[in-house]
């Protein structure tokens, strides 16, 4: 069965400090990958979705960036934080006709 | 666009019946999707409906589609303190085509 990793579950970081979070898919092969910003416990934002090893395409400009390195891993990063890249991160995959599948989140804080 | 829409808030008491609204602009939606989302943890699939059908039931959900109006409800019979959550409304065209989020309602389950 499909399965989706997403991690680290909790992280506080300061303003100015890198950031690497990681989404990985099981089960599957090229999946289409999303990953979404939900700020405040309210509505999804789209960050980015990739169809493919190595295929970006960004919804939000903005102070982040995504890679797919290999078909299954999906990364989202920063060099530099602001406060206001606080929230929480969904990772998702299309699993074709029955909506996505998200991973459980990670709540990202900024100090 | 597409553009999904949902009232913010809904408070109900334990034991009655929770109806969530949500409309929809895109004509071409095959797929309509409710996801369920607790507190910290990344959204779940509920329940789907195919755009060809008017109705769809399992257990306690009510899932009821009016394509004409483009408006899809989701009634939660004999609501408990464990579907306090947010519900998301969604729409795709189907395929691995992406899934338009609404912005969710926050239900409030009162013992």
């Amino acid at each position: 069965s499909q399965t989706i990793h997403q991690w680290p579950a909790t992280l506080v970081q300061p303003v100015g400090s890198p950031l690497s979070l990681e989404c990985t898919v099981e089960g599957t092969s090229n999946p289409n990958l999303y990953w979404y910003r939900q700020a405040a416990g309210r509505g999804l934002q789209l960050l980015f979705y990739s169809v493919g090893i190595g295929q970006i395409s960004s919804e939000v400009p903005q102070n982040l960036s995504a890679s797919r390195p290999q078909d299954r891993q999906f990364i989202l990063s920063s060099k530099k934080l602001l406060l206001s890249d606080s929230g929480f991160y969904l990772c998702a995959w299309n699993g074709a006709d029955y909506g996505y599948t998200f991973g459980s989140g990670t709540r990202l804080t900024v100090v | 666009g597409e553009d999904v829409e949902q009232s913010l808030f809904l408070s109900v008491r334990e034991g009655d019946s929770s109806v969530i609204n949500c409309t929809y602009t895109d004509s071409s939606s095959t797929y309509l999707y409710w996801y369920k989302q607790e507190p910290g943890a990344g959204l779940q699939l509920l329940t789907y409906i195919f755009s060809n059908m008017d109705m769809k039931q399992d257990q306690r959900l009510t899932v009821l589609l009016n394509k004409k109006d483009k408006h899809l409800s989701l009634r939660i019979a004999d609501t408990q303190t464990g579907d306090s959550a947010i519900y998301f409304c969604a729409e795709s065209p189907g395929g691995y085509q992406k899934v338009t989020f609404g912005t969710g309602t926050k239900l409030q389950v009162i013992p």
